[in-house]
């Protein structure tokens, strides 16, 4: 079936280094990839997403990238800092399912 | 205001009890989602619905069932709570599946 594999579970970094989490799909035809940020006690919140006919997106310090030939999406923070300390999950659209698949989250600690 | 909530914010319930979870909108989406949170199994998807109308079963839907009361609620509801229902349970809008989603702060729901 169609699923969205995340790594790593967890991430440790020093501030001001960069932080990458990978996700992998299993549907070729899968079109749009959202990152969502989930900060304690809140709900996730949209921070960025790609869509199939583009391989990088930036956004100040994220930015995300896709391989499609390999089926993976991965997002990366540059310069990090004590507030992208969070939970952070990658989702996948595929073709013929109405609502996005998530990963399994990634939490984030970067270490002041 | 937050464009969407959920109520109650935290419930603790007994097992066999019925309970409803509320969400309402204000952001004027047609589709409203229920995803349920476990740690290391990210947001598993348990009823959708794209209008008044137009119910459906997600990946995890058995012990649930929902209601589509207007275009701006969606009530999720647990017949006979079991402990293995304890989870962080999240109300989600959009305006389409390539389109990001909008989360509700959650419900932290325990059975005891």
């Amino acid at each position: 079936g169609e699923n969205v594999e995340q790594h790593p579970s967890t991430l440790s970094v020093q501030e001001g280094d960069s932080a990458v989490i990978k996700c992998t799909y299993s549907d070729s035809a899968s079109n749009y990839f959202p990152w969502y940020k989930q900060e304690l006690g809140k709900g996730p919140q949209l921070i960025i997403d790609i869509r199939s006919n583009v391989g990088e997106k930036k956004d100040q310090r994220i930015a995300v990238t896709l391989n499609k030939t390999a089926k993976h999406f991965s997002l990366h923070i540059t310069e990090t800092q004590p507030e992208d300390s969070a939970v952070y999950f990658c989702a996948a659209s595929f073709p013929g399912r109405r609502a996005l698949t998530f990963g399994s989250g990634t939490r984030l600690q970067v270490q002041p | 205001d937050a464009d969407v909530t959920q109520t109650p914010r935290n419930r603790i319930t007994k097992t066999g009890k019925r309970i409803m979870l509320e969400c309402s909108q204000t952001k004027g989406h047609d589709r409203m989602y229920w995803y349920r949170q476990d740690p290391g199994l990210g947001l598993r998807l348990i009823y959708y619905s794209f209008d008044v109308k137009d119910i459906n079963k997600g990946e995890i839907s058995d012990g649930y069932s929902v209601s589509r009361q207007a275009q701006a609620k969606f009530s999720l509801s647990l017949e006979s709570a079991i402990p293995n229902q304890t989870a962080l349970y999240f109300c989600a809008t959009s305006t389409g599946t390539r389109y990001g989603y909008t989360f509700g702060s959650g419900t932290r729901l325990t059975v005891v």
